[in-house]
């Protein structure tokens, strides 16, 4: 079946540090992915998306790029902030004829450190 | 609304009780998923709406767990018999459609049977 793996967290970081989380995913067709973020007590937000092969989604200065040959949607910000703490979630869905239910990797947990 | 309205926020319910869980989708969406958050991390998906019509139920427990979605009523999702294992935090979203759209959380119900 279709599914979404996660590298293993949590992530700590000192601030302004290089970000990468890793998602690899594997689906039959052509998925839709997503990053979406949890902070503490509070629902899902989404922080960026892309629908197609060589799509990057950006927001926020997280960005992603839909790598089909190597099926991975990883996570990349140049400098966190202490305000990036949070658990971080990969998640596709599928196309058309697909329902849309979100189908998520496990989440990764950031800390990043003053 | 703007938001996805969940209500309660905490439901504390004895083992074997009925719990009862609403939410109120953002205006003009059609469609509802709910997803149950267990262990911290991990999303399930239990069922999803286009309107008031079950669009996709392959992720709900037959037995105790049922829901709704009822024109001109918040969305429910109700427990019977509740057991110790359904203890979780609940998650509604919506979007505007099914497939490839994002979907809008809310911030969940934790529901915790003692």
């Amino acid at each position: 079946g279709d599914s979404v793996t996660q590298m293993e967290g949590p992530v700590t970081l000192s601030e302004e540090a290089f970000l990468t989380i890793n998602c690899t995913y594997t689906a039959t067709g052509y998925p839709s992915l997503f990053w979406y973020v949890q902070y503490p007590g509070e629902g899902l937000q989404l922080l960026l998306k892309a629908t197609k092969a060589d799509d990057k989604g950006s927001n926020k200065g997280f960005e992603a790029t839909y790598r089909k040959e190597t099926t991975s949607f990883h996570l990349e910000k140049g400098s966190v902030q202490v305000s990036d703490s949070a658990v971080y979630f990969c998640a596709l869905s599928k196309g058309s004829s697909n329902t849309g239910k979100l189908i998520f990797g496990q989440g990764t947990t950031l800390q990043v450190k003053p | 609304g703007e938001e996805v309205a969940q209500t309660p926020k905490h439901l504390v319910r004895g083992e074997g009780q009925k719990a009862k869980l609403y939410c109120a989708p953002i205006k003009g969406h059609s469609y509802v998923f709910w997803y149950q958050q267990v262990l911290k991390n991990e999303f399930k998906f239990l069922i999803s709406f286009q309107n008031e019509n079950v669009f996709d139920e392959t992720g709900m427990p037959k037995e105790r767990f049922s829901a709704k979605c009822l024109p001109n009523s918040p969305c429910s999702l109700e427990i019977q018999a509740t057991k110790l294992e359904d203890s979780a935090v609940y998650f509604c979203a919506s979007s505007q459609s099914g497939s490839n759209q994002p979907q809008h959380f809310g911030d969940g119900t934790r529901l915790s049977i003692l």
